[in-house]
């Protein structure tokens, strides 16, 4: 199975600051067909998680582009400017390039 | 707009079985894969299975492989869970999502299962 990585567990950061959360898989994510899926998720307290960033750098419909996905191969980078309440939550990142497709253990992000 | 709503979940006695569901609407369900995506109490985010847009493919986790069977009515936009055989371990709230760009672009609110005597 391909282990993601993530770090740090957690962090806190004051309003309009910056933060970035890195990924790392075990495997190359690259798929056959040339796609690396890789994709970033939001879990606001007592919600659904949401899609934020799929295929490493594109952002989901909605998405403000505070939110920026970067990397390749095995390494990759969330990136949070101007960091606003509502971006409270945990953030995942997940592979979808091989089966069992599996998550980060996640990044709690706490306001200052 | 896209609604996912899981429905089926509850208190199931361990070896006991439980079969979810999950309405969609807002879009075409036969155009796309459809996955269910589990979270134990207080843990991350752990994929189940995945169903092929006709249902003609699907996969699992090994953990439920043999005992979970993930199926879909087209013509009704509903996808299900049948699980069987359950463990102590299964206890999570299930998402029903819908696939996209090798990820879940939409989420339900999750039914809650908990496998407990």
């Amino acid at each position: 199975d391909v282990v993601m990585t993530q770090t740090p567990v957690s962090l806190s950061v004051s309003l309009g600051g910056q933060v970035s959360i890195s990924c790392r898989s075990s495997q190359s994510l690259v798929h056959n067909n040339g796609n690396t899926y890789l994709s970033w998720y939001l879990q606001k307290p007592g919600q659904s998680p949401q899609l934020l960033i799929y295929k490493v750098s594109n952002r989901f419909s909605g998405i403000s582009d505070r939110f920026s996905g970067s990397g390749s191969g095995t390494d990759f980078t969330l990136k949070i400017s101007r960091v606003e309440p509502d971006d409270l939550g945990v953030y995942y990142c997940g592979q979808g390039t091989q089966y069992p497709f599996t998550f980060g253990s996640g990044t709690k992000l706490e306001i200052k | 707009e896209v609604q996912l709503v899981e429905s089926g979940g509850g208190l199931v006695q361990p070896g006991r079985s439980m079969k979810l569901s999950c309405a969609a609407s807002g879009f075409t369900f036969s155009n796309y894969g459809m996955a269910w995506v589990r979270q134990a109490p207080t843990k991350g985010l752990e994929w189940v299975a995945t169903i092929s847009y006709d249902g003609s493919s699907t996969y699992y986790r090994d953990s439920v492989k043999g005992r979970f069977t993930i199926s879909r009515d087209n013509a009704k936009s509903t996808l299900y869970l049948q699980m069987n055989s359950l463990r102590s371990e299964d206890t999570a709230t299930y998402y029903c999502t819908r696939g996209a760009y090798g990820g879940y672009a939409y989420w339900g609110q999750g039914t809650l299962v908990t496998v407990s005597s």
